[in-house]
């Protein structure tokens, strides 16, 4: 099976420019999560989709946003750049969570996302 | 709500064993561990949901202490191709099946000859 792929692989943007980024899950997997990775505040949640839908969402500026479609791809959007969404941007796959499971998730390479 | 890892890094030799912990000040649902190398994206190592169950893979292995709200990864006879940096991520009582891993800072673990 094909790992979770993401494009652009690295991106650089000017501030107050806006940015998309995009994410094909591992094939049958229906969630998909986002996460910021800074040297500074780690590994950060941005937000989960399972069924074209948002179910979780973490502490970030609404700025962020998100969308999943029908086949499960993913995309994430930055508007209004700023120095500090700079960061490494992180796609993550499972299969399948019920109420009260959990799920392994697996990691796509990445967006490497510079803003001037 | 972040859990803590402790130590923030290790260095050993080829051969020396490793723990690493993972404490949360919240009860936990499950604990997620993963390996990152420099450059790369992280990968899964292992779950360990609430129970206190201890899961192993090689010479890798974890446990999770429910009462401490504390999971702990053991590397046995560690190898060059484990340094890496090591995240926990935990996973807090869900709502609505959504799923969200809330990591630690990481652990830097250095393998040298």
């Amino acid at each position: 099976k094909a790992g979770v792929t993401q494009t652009p692989r690295y991106l650089i943007k000017t501030r107050g420019q806006q940015v998309t980024l995009s994410c094909s899950p591992i094939s049958g997997h229906r969630s998909v999560s986002w996460y910021q990775q800074t040297p500074g505040q780690g590994l950060q949640f941005l937000f989960e989709y399972f069924s074209e839908t948002q179910r979780n969402k973490g502490n970030f500026p609404g700025r962020f946003s998100g969308r999943q479609f029908s086949n499960s791809r993913s995309e994430m959007n930055v508007s209004t750049l700023e120095l500090g969404d700079s960061a490494l941007y992180l796609c993550a796959s499972s299969f399948y969570r019920l109420a009260g499971g959990t799920d392994t998730q697996y990691f796509g390479p990445g967006t490497r996302l510079t803003v001037l | 709500q972040q859990p803590v890892q402790s130590p923030q890094a290790v260095i050993l030799r080829e051969g020396e064993d490793a723990v690493i912990n993972c404490s949360s000040s919240k009860a936990l649902y499950s604990v997620h561990w993963y390996r990152q190398k420099h450059g790369e994206a992280p990968v899964f190592l292992m779950i360990l949901l609430k129970g206190g169950e201890q899961k192993g893979h090689e010479k890798i292995s974890a446990s999770f202490n429910e009462k401490k709200q504390q999971s702990s990864l053991y590397l046995t006879a560690s190898q060059l191709s484990y340094s890496g940096t090591y995240f926990c991520g935990t996973e807090y009582p869900p709502t609505q099946g959504a799923q969200k891993l809330v990591f630690g800072q990481g652990t830097r673990l250095t393998i040298n000859p």
